[in-house]
């Protein structure tokens, strides 16, 4: 069964840096798209961007672009967010789930998410 | 950039049927799917490719999608059914979720 495994929850400062993982379970892993998700606390879902493995391919929200990196690194089917410098808005849920497409995909595997807490 | 509308709340009585509706322009030209999110869990994949169940998905849960609308029905609600519901489509290869509604199971 395909499973998404993420890092565990984090407590940062405002202005730190931090990189968050999922890993997949699944041999075929560079045959799909990750894509990571963000739920502030009592909020919606919010699409961050993607990531293609096999060739590393990213896409971000606009809403995102410039705000965070994604990454991965196929050799250990690893996908990434990224960083630099968070502000206390950052606080939030994040998952990463699973599509097998940009254009017509579900997301059909979902990661278990990681807390990311940003307070001074 | 493209926009998904919810209704924040739906409300049914156990056995009744069940509709949550997500708007969007032309949405009936695109792909719509649906997420189920319980409290403190991962959102889980009800509906794909606008009426396609996934395994382990009951008969219970029926998608559409046709012009600006897409619906997603409940029929014989349970008391399990009760959570936050997502719909989920693609833009210019931007994924875009609707506000969510919640499932009232009163």
């Amino acid at each position: 069964e395909v499973q998404l495994v993420q890092s565990g929850a984090e407590v940062k400062k405002p202005g730190e840096s931090l990189k968050i993982s999922c890993r997949v379970s699944e041999y075929s892993f560079t045959s799909y798209w990750i894509a990571w998700v963000r739920q502030m606390p009592g909020k919606g879902l919010e699409w961050m961007g993607i990531i293609y493995l096999a060739d590393s391919n990213t896409r971000y929200s606009p809403s995102f672009q410039g705000q965070l990196t994604i990454s991965a690194d196929k050799s250990i089917s690893t996908a990434y967010l990224q960083w630099n410098s968070l502000k206390a808005s950052d606080t939030a849920m994040y998952y990463c789930a699973r599509t097998p497409s940009t254009t017509s995909g579900y997301f059909d595997y979902w990661g278990q998410g990681t807390l990311v807490t940003v307070s001074s | 950039s493209y926009e998904l509308t919810q209704p924040p709340s739906v409300s049914v009585s156990p056995g009744q049927t069940a509709s949550i509706t997500c708007s969007g322009d032309k949405l009936g030209d695109k792909y719509a799917c649906w997420y189920r999110q319980k409290p403190g869990q991962s959102p889980v994949l009800v509906i794909y490719q606008d009426s396609q169940r996934p395994s382990g998905i009951p008969e219970r849960f029926f998608g559409s999608n046709s012009g600006n609308t897409a619906t997603l029905t409940i029929s014989g609600t349970q008391a399990m059914d009760e959570a936050d519901y997502y719909c989920q489509a693609w833009d210019s290869s931007t994924a875009v979720f609707g506000g969510g509604t919640k499932l009232t199971v009163l």
